[in-house]
């Protein structure tokens, strides 16, 4: 069974400041993707990282994909109190058929 | 456009009775996916449908079965519903037409098992 461990679990900060989300497997992916989840709602692709080593910016966040293609990183800078919501990655594999597995989650909280 | 349908929006069920999860897309996506998710955690994959006619199971794939109905609809039935069942389902669907295309997901099934 792959896992995807995302780290911290839970983060809360003041507005303005930065962070790093980590997930971490055991397992390569073909690709990583990240999603931002809001309450009663389905996730929504923020991301897709394909290449090892890759690093994608989307206005204040910035994705990374590890050299090896098992982990990678979502930092944000200058966090607003938009950005807050359950951050996932999750990896896509290919050995056989498509699917995707979906990391533990990092519920973010920015205060104003 | 509608995107992935999910019915119902909420269910409650008693120990041991059966119901099924409707999803539907009209993306003509090939790959349909069920997950759960639990308070505050992240999805678990329980089956998937890689095309029409092909069931796979995921992580979490005991005391479910699906049904892929037709390209558009791929189904998820409980068959005697636990309480360790109470989650939040989503069903997502994906084209696959270009490696790493993103997943559509439904607004969810809320399910509470008593």
């Amino acid at each position: 069974t792959q896992l995807l461990e995302q780290s911290p679990q839970f983060l809360s900060i003041q507005e303005g400041e930065n962070l790093t989300v980590y997930c971490n497997s055991s397992s390569v992916f073909s690709s990583l993707q990240w999603y931002r989840q809001e309450p009663g709602e389905g996730p929504v692709l923020l991301v897709t990282v394909v290449t090892g080593g890759e690093v994608k910016k989307l206005k204040r966040l910035t994705f990374q994909f590890g050299d090896a293609r098992k982990d990678s990183s979502l930092h944000i800078t200058a966090a607003q109190p938009g950005d807050t919501g359950l951050y996932l990655c999750a990896g896509a594999t290919t050995s056989g058929t498509y699917k995707y597995i979906f990391g533990t989650g990092t519920r973010l909280k920015v205060l104003a | 456009n509608a995107g992935v349908t999910q019915t119902p929006k909420f269910q409650v069920l008693k120990t041991g009775q059966s119901m099924t999860l409707q999803c539907a897309q009209d993306m003509n996506h090939n790959s349909m996916y069920w997950y759960r998710q639990d308070p505050g955690m992240g999805l678990r994959l329980i089956y998937y449908s890689a095309s029409e006619g092909t069931t796979d199971k995921g992580e979490v794939p005991n005391g479910y079965n699906v049904s892929r109905l037709n390209k558009r609809e791929f189904s998820l039935r409980l068959e005697s519903a636990a309480p360790s069942q109470t989650s939040v389902y989503f069903c997502a669907s994906t084209s696959r037409r270009l490696t790493n295309e993103k997943l559509f997901f439904g607004s969810g099934t809320q399910l509470s098992v008593l």
